[in-house]
């Protein structure tokens, strides 16, 4: 199985402040990589498809990048609606593992 | 706008059967340009997807290692919906269960969750 792992677990920030998470695969997984956001109590939800590609109706605040093993997501301004946790996610071959998330504090 | 709709029991007891069903409102459980996944989370697990249920033609099903000697998921055409049957469950299955659907590498569509505890 590909193994994701985030990176931090946690993470404290200002509004306004640049945030940036990253992700490593276990092996190459090209840029079959998503990102989801999850607030409490709720179901994940997109935001990046495809290691750089934003889904549709998602702000431009929000950016993915790399290839390969080594992925990044970055909140450019962070607003108090993005506290929530966030998780990588491949797409590579089954099992579609997560990474093990990174919870987003104010 | 894609909607599903989860139902089930919320408690079963060890070493049962867990069953739980998701409707699909909005695009079809047989299309050829969606797929069907089940994903469990649990403190002690976090996000754990469990199997996905596609039609190209004809059906395709993969199952996560972890539970693949337990699970079985049907797609049910006459009714549009995805069920899936865990047997033989222990504590350790105790978990928020959702369907997510979307294309085969966005699950786009998500229900709401259901927490099943496997407790006697």
């Amino acid at each position: 199985d590909i193994q994701m792992t985030q990176s931090p677990s946690s993470l404290s920030a200002s509004v306004g402040d640049r945030v940036t998470i990253t992700c490593q695969a276990s092996q190459d997984i090209t840029n079959y990589l998503n990102w989801y956001q999850q607030k409490p109590g709720k179901a994940p939800n997109v935001l990046i498809y495809g290691a750089s590609n934003l889904e549709a109706g998602v702000p431009s605040r929000f950016s993915g990048g790399g290839f390969g093993t080594y992925f990044t997501f970055t909140i450019s301004s962070l607003q108090p609606e993005d506290i929530a946790t966030y998780y990588c996610q491949h797409y590579d071959s089954p099992p579609y593992t997560f990474g093990q998330g990174t919870k987003l504090e104010i | 706008q894609v909607q599903l709709q989860q139902s089930g029991p919320g408690l079963v007891k060890p070493s049962q059967t867990l069953s739980l069903t998701c409707a699909i409102f909005g695009d079809s459980v047989s299309s050829n340009s969606a797929a069907w996944n089940w994903i469990r989370q649990s403190p002690s697990r976090g996000l754990e997807w469990l199997a996905r249920a596609y039609y190209r033609s004809k059906w395709y099903i993969d199952y996560a290692v972890s539970v693949k000697s337990r699970m079985t998921i049907n797609p049910d055409t006459s009714k549009n919906q995805l069920s899936l049957h865990l047997n033989s469950v222990t504590p350790d299955d105790t978990a928020v269960y959702y369907c997510a659907g979307g294309s085969k590498v966005i699950m786009a569509y998500w229900g709401q969750g259901i927490l099943v505890t496997v407790s006697s």
